[in-house]
C-alpha cells in the first residue's frame, strides 16, 4: 500500500486529453512538500516528467503539465500520443514518515 | 552529460550484504545530493536513502537499521550497502542525482539484484 495513491490505469485514444491523480494526505501533500512526475517507459529508467508541482524539466513536452491542489495533486497529458504509452509515478515528502514517498504507479495505455 | 551507472553483483544469498556502487562520470560529484530507488520486478519505486556529497545521510526508516550509503569524491562514485537481505530485496537499484528539495533529476540505468540461495 503506497503512501500516495494512483490509479492503477487510465487510457485514452491519440489525441485525447488523459489525467492522472495522486491522491495524499495533511502529512505529505497536505504539508506544503512539492509533488513531482516521473514518466517511466517499459524496460527503462524512470524519467523526471514535472518538478515543483508544475514544472517542466527542459525537453519535455508541453503536453505534459502537472497542479497540486489540498491534499491532491494531477498529471495532464494533452494531445495523447503513442510513445505516452509508459509508467507514470508521483512522489513527494512525508514528514510523517520522514521519507520520500512514491505513489504506487498509473499505468497509460494509448488505444 | 552526466551519466550514472549502477553496478555490483546480480546475485545475493539471503543474509548476506547487497553492496552496490553508482560510477558518476562527465561531471563532478560534488555540489548535489545523491540516491538509492529501487523497484521489486512488476512493482513501484520506493526510496532508499541520500547521502549529500559532504557526507551527510538521510535514510527511509523501514530500512535504516540495514543500510549505509556512503561517498568517495576521489573516484566519483557513492555506493549503497543493504544488510540481513532477503528475497523481499529482490529489485532493480537505481542511483540517481537528487536536488534539495527532494526529487531525482537524473538516473542511472539500474542493475537488478536477485536475493536467491
Amino acid at each position: 500500500q503506497s503512501v500516495l495513491t494512483q490509479p492503477p490505469s487510465v487510457s485514452g485514444a491519440p489525441g485525447q486529453r488523459v489525467t492522472i491523480s495522486c491522491t495524499g494526505t495533511r502529512s505529505n501533500i497536505g504539508a506544503q512538500y512539492d509533488v513531482h512526475w516521473y514518466q517511466q517507459l517499459p524496460g527503462t529508467a524512470p524519467k523526471l516528467l514535472i518538478y515543483g508541482n508544475n514544472n517542466r524539466p527542459s525537453g519535455v513536452p508541453d503536453r505534459f503539465s502537472g497542479s497540486k491542489s489540498g491534499t491532491s495533486a494531477s498529471l495532464a497529458i494533452s494531445g495523447l500520443q503513442a510513445e505516452d504509452e509508459a509508467d507514470y509515478y508521483c512522489q513527494s515528502y512525508d514528514t510523517s514518515l520522514s521519507a520520500v514517498v512514491f505513489g504506487g504507479g498509473t499505468k497509460v495505455t494509448v488505444l | 552529460q552526466v551519466q550514472l551507472q549502477a553496478s555490483g553483483p546480480g546475485l545475493v544469498k539471503p543474509s548476506e550484504t547487497l553492496s552496490l556502487i553508482c560510477n558518476v562520470s562527465g561531471g563532478s560529484i560534488g555540489n548535489y545530493y545523491w540516491s538509492w530507488i529501487r523497484q521489486p520486478p512488476g512493482k513501484g519505486l520506493e526510496w532508499i536513502g541520500f547521502i549529500h556529497y559532504r557526507g551527510s545521510t538521510n535514510y527511509n526508516p523501514s530500512l535504516k537499521s540495514r543500510v549505509t550509503i556512503s561517498i568517495d569524491m576521489s573516484k566519483n562514485q557513492f555506493s549503497l550497502n543493504l544488510s540481513s537481505v532477503t528475497a523481499a530485496d529482490t529489485a532493480v537499484y537505481y542511483c540517481a542525482r537528487a536536488m534539495p528539495t527532494w526529487y531525482f533529476h537524473l538516473w542511472g540505468r539500474g542493475t537488478l539484484v536477485t536475493v536467491s540461495s
